[in-house]
């Protein structure tokens, strides 16, 4: 069962604009990732956030997590066409740390 | 460098043929094996994954099945394709179990059954 879901699922907007992405879940979690997929690949992941931490950055990337709310989100500044692709997040449940659970993935067009 | 090969990477098989695909890890030892199934447009489901060698979990009851015949090979089988197994298909491996560390996945194979 998927236990993510992001929002929104689809995302479209200029070059050099901003782009959020939010994730919801239900249970509570060990950490999150955030993933990205261009089209007919696969994924390739992009920063990894544990449930004690609140933010982190990694480039123009910046994801944050708020556990009491259940929800991440993951901005990218300065966008660029080639950021066009799905981003996905991905929940470790705390009470089972077997597997990554996805969500259903935003879907982000970058025009140039 | 790790590397991770899934071969073939488009196939078209008939209802009721026999199905498989394999993954083959290079470059680390003992790494953690999944299978995903990614539906168009939506999320990955794991289907299967393995800790080691002949030792596979199953998380979707379905007709498909998992083996690992050697620490760095993982093969997803089926014995008769049904229609609802299209898909594409995307092995990962991770050094760490589960969700407890970055995984890495392959290219993916898209399955086409008619």
């Amino acid at each position: 069962s998927q236990q993510g879901e992001e929002d929104p699922q689809a995302l479209s907007i200029q070059e050099g604009e901003n782009a959020t992405m939010n994730c919801s879940y239900k249970t509570s979690i060990n950490n999150l990732q955030w993933y990205r997929q261009n089209s007919g690949r696969g994924l390739v992941h992009l920063i990894l956030i544990r449930s004690n931490e609140r933010e982190k950055h990694s480039g123009r990337l910046r994801v944050t997590l708020d556990t009491s709310k259940k929800s991440s989100s993951l901005l990218i500044t300065a966008s660029r066409a080639a950021d066009t692709a799905s981003y996905f997040c991905a929940t470790t449940r705390s009470d089972n740390t077997d597997k990554l659970i996805f969500g259903t993935g935003t879907r982000l067009q970058v025009f140039p | 460098s790790q590397t991770i090969h899934q071969w073939p990477a488009t196939l078209v098989q008939p209802v009721g043929s026999p199905l498989s695909l394999e993954c083959t890890v290079e470059g680390t030892s003992n790494p953690n094996l999944y299978w995903y199934r990614q539906a168009a447009g939506r999320g990955l489901q794991l289907l299967f994954y393995s800790v080691g060698i002949g030792q596979i979990s199953s998380e979707v009851p379905q007709n498909l099945s998992a083996s690992r015949p050697q620490d760095r090979q993982f093969i997803l089988s089926s014995k008769k394709l049904l229609l609802s197994d299209s898909g594409f298909y995307l092995c990962a491996w991770s050094s760490l179990a589960g969700g407890w560390d970055t995984q890495y996945f392959g290219p993916g194979t898209r399955l086409t059954v008619l």
